[in-house]
């Protein structure tokens, strides 16, 4: 089975400045998607960004980048020039042909004037 | 381009009411649809999913029930609620492709029983 894990609760970044959020995943599969939501106060889910596990180029999303290490099994997610409306719950998923959706269980961003 | 709606955004019922939540999708074909819960402060939880009409998978035993009468519809039901099936309920809907599937969220629906 799949496990994520997203070992930071909580984290905060002054506006401007660029965060990294943390997600490690656990999974004997070659072939997968990994995905990072957004839920802001709103509480809908978001889809920020998408890596394919068999791409070796991070993806990209304008203010937002991951740090795909395959080996590692690690996908963080950078934000870059932070805004206040970034403020949301973060959360790190994995999914591949024929498996559920898995979520890790978040990590709550607070973005500071 | 593809859109998913909820409704009610909003409902408060009292404990043995019935439920009826729904959901749609525009704008794609025979998508995988998707029920999940999420209590204030934590992850989701999957409740029910499907691949086709008629076609209902479930995660979780419970107090709810999905049909899937179209399509390009989804809805999750309950014949007497429970107060622990307070929540915030997000339908999403998805397509395999390639090496997995992205899932798409519907706005969400909050569940208050009394």
């Amino acid at each position: 089975a799949q496990t994520v894990t997203q070992s930071q609760p909580e984290m905060s970044v002054q506006e401007a400045e660029t965060v990294t959020l943390s997600c490690t995943y656990d999974t004997s599969e070659n072939n997968y998607y990994l995905f990072w939501y957004k839920q802001p106060p709103s509480r809908q889910m978001i889809l920020v960004i998408r890596q394919e596990a068999y791409k070796q180029q991070n993806a990209t999303e304008n203010r937002f980048s991951v740090n795909f290490q395959k080996a590692a099994k690690s996908f963080s997610l950078k934000i870059s020039d932070s805004q206040l409306g970034d403020t949301a719950m973060y959360f790190c998923a994995f999914n591949n042909a024929g498996n559920m959706l898995t979520f890790g269980g978040g990590t709550r961003l607070m973005v500071k004037p | 381009s593809q859109t998913i709606h909820q409704w009610p955004a909003t409902l408060v019922q009292p404990v043995g009411s019935p439920l009826s939540l729904e959901c749609t999708v525009e704008g794609t074909s025979n998508p995988n649809l998707y029920w999940y819960r999420q209590a204030a402060g934590r992850g989701l939880q999957l409740l029910f999913y499907s691949v086709g009409i008629g076609q209902i998978s479930s995660e979780v035993p419970q107090n709810l029930s999905a049909s899937r009468p179209q399509d390009r519809q989804f809805i999750l039901s309950s014949k007497k609620l429970l107060l622990s099936d307070s929540g915030f309920y997000l339908c999403a809907w998805g397509i395999l492709a390639g090496s997995g599937e992205t899932q798409y969220f519907g706005p969400g629906t909050r569940l208050l029983v009394l």
